[in-house]
């Protein structure tokens, strides 16, 4: 079946860091890619998406670009902040029917001023 | 608008028991979702509701688990005979149409003693 496999943390880097976070898929057909990102105390986010290859999603500074060839969407930042400090998982949407997602393990990142 | 709610936030119950969570999606909202994340792991897929009928039921892990949507808003997960094993927080997401974006709820974690 589906699945995706991302970086695992924790992660801590210092403010006004590059961040990377690697993610890659495995599926059958063309699945819509997203992150989600999950502050401390909040529910799930969608941080970003794309829905094609090549598309390249940003939101809030971050950018994942949809890799066919390497079927992969790595999620970058060029400067973190403190607020940034959340789990952030990779995701793909199954193209079986319902479309439910299915999730990384997730990436704890922390932030330090 | 308001979002997702869940009920409730935290239940804790004893091995054996049976409990009912409670997901109040966005009004109008026509796809359901639930789905069940474990300590350090990300969401896995429970079942999948168009309206009032479970669209995609796979991800149920077993026949002690059952979800209802009567009138296509609000769903009730029902977990028989808990076990230990069932300890998570159960997370639901609803969108306006299959396919769309998710939006989740806050979750209600269980614990089973």
């Amino acid at each position: 079946g589906d699945s995706v496999t991302q970086m695992e943390g924790p992660v801590t880097l210092s403010e006004e860091a590059f961040l990377t976070i690697n993610c890659t898929y495995t599926a059958t057909g063309y699945p819509s890619l997203f992150w989600y990102v999950q502050y401390p105390g909040e529910g799930l986010q969608l941080l970003l998406k794309a829905t094609k290859a090549d598309d390249k999603g940003s939101n809030k500074g971050f950018e994942a670009t949809y890799r066919k060839e390497t079927t992969s969407f790595h999620l970058e930042k060029g400067s973190v902040q403190v607020s940034d400090s959340a789990v952030y998982f990779c995701a793909l949407s199954d193209q079986g029917g319902s479309e439910k997602l299915v999730f990384g393990k997730g990436m704890k990142l922390t932030v330090n001023p | 608008g308001a979002g997702v709610s869940q009920t409730p936030s935290n239940k804790v119950t004893e091995k054996g028991k049976y409990v009912e969570l409670r997901c109040d999606p966005i009004s109008g909202h026509t796809a359901l979702y639930w789905y069940r994340q474990s300590l350090g792991q990300g969401p896995e897929f429970l079942i999948y509701f168009q309206g009032t009928g479970a669209a995609d039921d796979s991800g149920l892990p077993n026949d002690r688990f059952f979800a209802v949507r009567p009138e296509g808003s609000v769903s009730t997960l029902k977990i028989q005979r808990t076990e230990r094993g069932d300890s998570a927080v159960y997370l639901c997401a609803s969108s306006a149409r299959r396919g769309g974006e998710q939006y989740f709820g806050p979750g209600t974690r269980l614990t089973v003693t």
